[in-house]
């Protein structure tokens, strides 16, 4: 079957702006998961999805991130009032169980948000 | 709190020597552990992962890796580079469970390879 697709893969934006990142992850797989990946910061946990429920949420740097799941399958990562340092390549992935430590996570492509 | 370090950001091999990639844990409780590799503008790929079975885990392409637990470490192998193998590595330790299995990465190691 198809692996974790996300889209946009690339997205341009003004600062200021608000943005829509969305995910698709593994048919069937329960356990959703977002990633940043920036020059500065390596590779970052943004939060968990278990089901349409986020009980890990740790990761979101400020208020201005937000995400939510439908349906126990779509995701959508929101990003209010864009800033500079936001500019990142965010990364989805999921899991077939119900997070346990050895779940390997399937990431997918990425999305590239450039902030103006 | 659970941490890996990577010890090298760069290693350069020549293709058909061996490879090592090293990394060090940190973790309170017994890890889980992966070896992810990413391929420029593509997404990262699992190679390997240590769930406290076998302590010589063997993955996709020939590399394997052996987790130590005296010494802390989970060393990425292979015994002859590729030029397909360069690429950029993550060593990865997973919150046990709980902890909604986030993953904390390492700061990668860029590998290239050279004819």
């Amino acid at each position: 079957g198809a692996g974790v697709s996300q889209s946009p893969s690339n997205k341009v934006t003004e600062k200021g702006k608000d943005v829509e990142l969305r995910c698709d992850p593994i048919s069937g797989h329960t356990a959703l998961y977002w990633y940043r990946q920036s020059l500065g910061q390596g590779l970052e946990f943004l939060i968990y999805f278990q089901g349409n429920s986020a009980p890990d949420k740790s990761g979101l740097p400020s208020d201005r991130f937000s995400a939510e799941r439908t349906g126990g399958s779509v995701s959508t990562l929101t990003i209010q009032r864009t800033q500079q340092e936001d500019s990142a390549v965010y990364l989805c992935a999921s899991s077939l169980r119900r997070g346990g430590a050895s779940d390997t996570q399937y990431f997918g492509p990425g999305t590239r948000l450039t902030v103006l | 709190a659970q941490s890996v370090t990577q010890l090298d950001s760069h290693v350069s091999v020549s293709e058909g020597t061996p490879v090592l990639l090293r990394c060090n844990y940190s973790s309170s409780y017994s890890p889980s552990l992966f070896w992810y590799v990413q391929h420029p503008n593509k997404g990262l790929q699992l190679l390997l992962k240590y769930t406290s079975a076998a302590t010589l885990v063997k993955g996709i392409n020939g590399f394997e890796a052996e987790f130590k637990k005296s010494e802390t470490s989970f060393h990425l192998t292979k015994p002859s580079a590729h030029m397909s193998d360069a690429a950029e590595y993550f060593c990865v330790v997973s919150v046990p469970p709980g902890g909604g299995n986030k993953l904390t990465f390492g700061t990668g190691t860029q590998l290239k390879v050279e004819l």
